[in-house]
């Protein structure tokens, strides 16, 4: 199975200050068909997860602007130009070019 | 607007059986894969078992093969999982999940399997 590796695993930020999330695969997430299936998920307190990012840097509908996500072959990083008080949440980076699909740890953001 | 909603969790005991199913609406049930992602409380999701648009391919992670079925009614917008043998490290939220790259996200049903 792809590990997914994540740092930090948590984060405080000020509000309105950047924050900045990394995650490395153990294997190349380049898929046969040429696509980088490298999504980010938000897990906010209590709620379902939700995509944000798909296929490295791609943000989903409705996701704000200030997401941002880059990377490639196996190093990847999601940026969060200010964070907001609504961005208290898990981030969890996951692959899906190779099955079983897998997700990283997990980097809990909290405000200081 | 996309939904996705479960039903059938509960508590079982192990050993035992229960059947997830989720009402899809809101896209094209037809033209995507659909996925069950499990997440045990406090711990990392996990991808638990996806099924092609039309059903003919399915895969599953090593843990839970040769007990749970994932199936779908193209006819009726539904997705199923058929889970069996239940046992205590299967205990999680289960969710409904649009595509094979989890686009979107039902709400969860909790299946809780303990004696």
């Amino acid at each position: 199975d792809v590990v997914m590796t994540q740092s930090p695993l948590s984060l405080s930020v000020t509000l309105g200050q950047p924050a900045s999330i990394s995650c490395r695969s153990n294997q190349s997430l380049i898929h046969s068909y040429g696509g980088t299936y490298l999504n980010w998920i938000q897990q906010r307190p209590g709620q379902s997860p939700r995509r944000l990012i798909y296929q490295i840097f791609n943000r989903d509908s409705g996701v704000p602007d200030r997401f941002s996500g880059s990377g490639s072959g196996t190093d990847f990083t999601l940026k969060i130009s200010r964070v907001e008080a609504e961005d208290v949440a898990v981030y969890y980076c996951m692959q899906a070019t190779h099955w079983p699909l897998t997700f990283g740890q997990g980097t809990r953001v909290e405000i200081k | 607007e996309v939904q996705l909603l479960e039903s059938g969790g509960g508590l079982v005991q192990p050993g035992g059986s229960m059947r997830l199913s989720c009402a899809a609406s809101g896209f094209t049930f037809t033209d995507l894969p659909m996925s069950w992602v499990r997440q045990a409380p406090g711990k990392v999701p996990e991808c638990v078992s996806t099924i092609s648009r039309s059903g003919d391919k399915t895969d599953y992670i090593d843990s839970v093969k040769g007990r749970f079925t994932i199936s779908r009614d193209n006819s009726k917008n539904t997705l199923s999982l058929q889970m069996n043998s239940l046992r205590a490290e299967d205990t999680a939220v289960y969710y409904c999940v649009k595509g094979g790259h989890l686009d979107n996200w039902g709400q969860g049903t909790l299946v809780t399997v303990s004696s």
